[in-house]
């Protein structure tokens, strides 16, 4: 069936990195964009940005611009998410989301994954 | 900015829900609404105010247009204890409202 499976949980420091990956299958990976969100402990998502498997271009909420980037591979139909310079504020559940419509960015996410833990505390 | 309303109702089973979503400006149609469990991802419910989705049952509902947004579930049941947060897709960046906690009496 449609899935993504999500890399596991990350306990860091400040100003370390953390990179996520968000392994699909079931369905044509190049088709479908890819959304990163995350959800901080007791508040609601948050988008962070997309990636078009298809090409590899990104875009990027201006609030992560600079700190985050996204990347796929079509070979193995993984996504990643890499977030450097981490501050206890980026304690949280990041999720890679898929649009529910092919080629389409602005769009609903039908499909998650199962959420990656980042705890960043010193 | 999306901001919902309540952010928590306790409800009785067969009860009718109304959850409110009100857009800071008006986003066409491009209104999606998710239900969160605790510990699990979200589920997508309702896309594009009121497009029904397999899987989903019957008594979810949506509508609105431009800046307000409403989710309904007729003849609430036990199983739809969850957050429920609607999302826009029309500007960048999009974004979540900040939830409606359902709790079952």
């Amino acid at each position: 069936q449609v899935q993504l499976v999500q890399s596991g949980a990350e306990v860091k420091l400040p100003g370390d990195s953390v990179k996520v990956s968000c392994k699909s299958s079931g369905y044509i990976f190049s088709a479908y964009y890819l959304h990163w969100v995350r959800q901080a402990p007791g508040q609601g998502p948050e988008w962070m940005g997309w990636i078009n498997p298809k090409g590899g271009g990104a875009a990027y909420s201006e609030k992560f611009q600079g700190r985050v980037t996204m990347m796929t591979d079509t070979y193995s139909n993984t996504a990643y998410m890499e977030v450097t310079s981490l501050r206890s504020d980026d304690t949280a559940v990041y999720y890679c989301a898929r649009s529910s419509v092919a080629d389409r960015q602005k769009d609903a996410f039908d499909i998650w994954g199962q959420g990656t833990r980042v705890s960043v505390s010193s | 900015v999306l901001t919902q309303s309540p952010d928590f109702q306790s409800v009785t089973p067969k009860e009718k829900v109304t959850i409110t979503c009100r857009a800071s400006q008006n986003i066409g149609g491009s209104l999606h609404w998710y239900q969160q469990k605790p510990g699990q991802s979200p589920k997508l419910l309702i896309k594009y105010t009121a497009q029904s989705l397999s899987g989903v049952p019957s008594r979810f509902s949506g509508s609105g247009s431009g800046t307000d947004f409403t989710l309904t579930i007729n003849s609430l049941e036990a199983e739809d204890a969850a957050t429920y947060y609607c999302h826009q897709s029309s500007g960048f960046p999009y974004t979540f409202g900040q939830g409606t906690k359902l709790e079952i009496k």
